[in-house]
């Protein structure tokens, strides 16, 4: 089994719904990311976790919300979607805090969200 | 501003070497790191640098890291088709997040 999970892998919707993409990890770790991926502009961070009590921004949260359920579940809300927000949506943890320390970042396999 | 800037696209030849390279913004990143995108899935980490260390080799990979002129090198010696990736560049920001590049395509031609 992966140590990062997100569902659904893919999702079509049309504008104005409401959409979650959820993530759960087994990996024990604190911290947990949400990027999105688009062509040519690498991967962007929208929201970030340190623990369940601790959610910060990242560069382009407009337009989502996030919820860190458990330790190991955090999930991402897009509470209007709009065609801009059709991307390739990454759940990540870090090993920050851990005995290893390096900033490596898990990634689940990614969901894919085409808003029409 | 965190840029970190890496070129779109290499095609090369099988069995020929890889270079991909990169710039960041940074000076005080610790860590610097590639990360490899197979279609249809996440990232996986190929390897990373510490920022003390110039070069770093495991296998057929070699880090090169400038760190005066904040450049950062991936090379691949004797690229095989299972190499054809999309190649992220990464730097750390403030302890607790990565920047990327927009990621370097590479593919590998008979």
């Amino acid at each position: 089994d992966a140590d990062v999970t997100q569902t659904p892998r893919n999702r079509i919707t049309k504008t104005g719904k409401r959409i979650m993409l959820e993530c759960s990890q087994t990996k024990g770790h604190d911290r947990m990311y949400w990027y999105r991926q688009d062509p040519g502009l690498g991967l962007r961070l929208i929201y970030y976790s340190f623990d369940v009590k601790d959610i910060n921004k990242g560069e382009i949260s407009d337009g989502y919300s996030v919820s860190r359920q458990a330790q190991a579940k955090f999930s991402l809300s897009l509470e209007s979607a709009i065609p801009n927000q059709t991307a390739l949506y990454f759940c990540a943890t870090s090993d920050r805090g851990t005995e290893k320390n390096t900033g490596e970042l898990f990634f689940g396999e990614g969901s894919r969200l085409t808003v029409l | 501003g965190e840029d970190v800037e890496q070129s779109l696209f290499l095609s090369v030849r099988e069995g020929d070497s890889s270079v991909i390279n990169c710039t960041y913004t940074d000076s005080s990143s610790t860590y610097l790191y590639w990360y490899k995108q197979e279609p249809g899935a996440g990232l996986q980490l190929l390897t990373y640098i510490f920022s003390n260390m110039d070069m770093k080799q495991d296998q057929r990979l070699t880090v090169l890291l400038n760190k005066k002129d904040k450049h950062l090198s991936l090379r691949i010696a004797d690229t095989q088709t299972g190499d054809s990736a999309i190649y992220f560049c990464a730097e750390s920001i403030d302890d607790y997040k990565l920047s990327f590049g927009a990621g370097t395509t590479v593919t590998v031609r008979a």
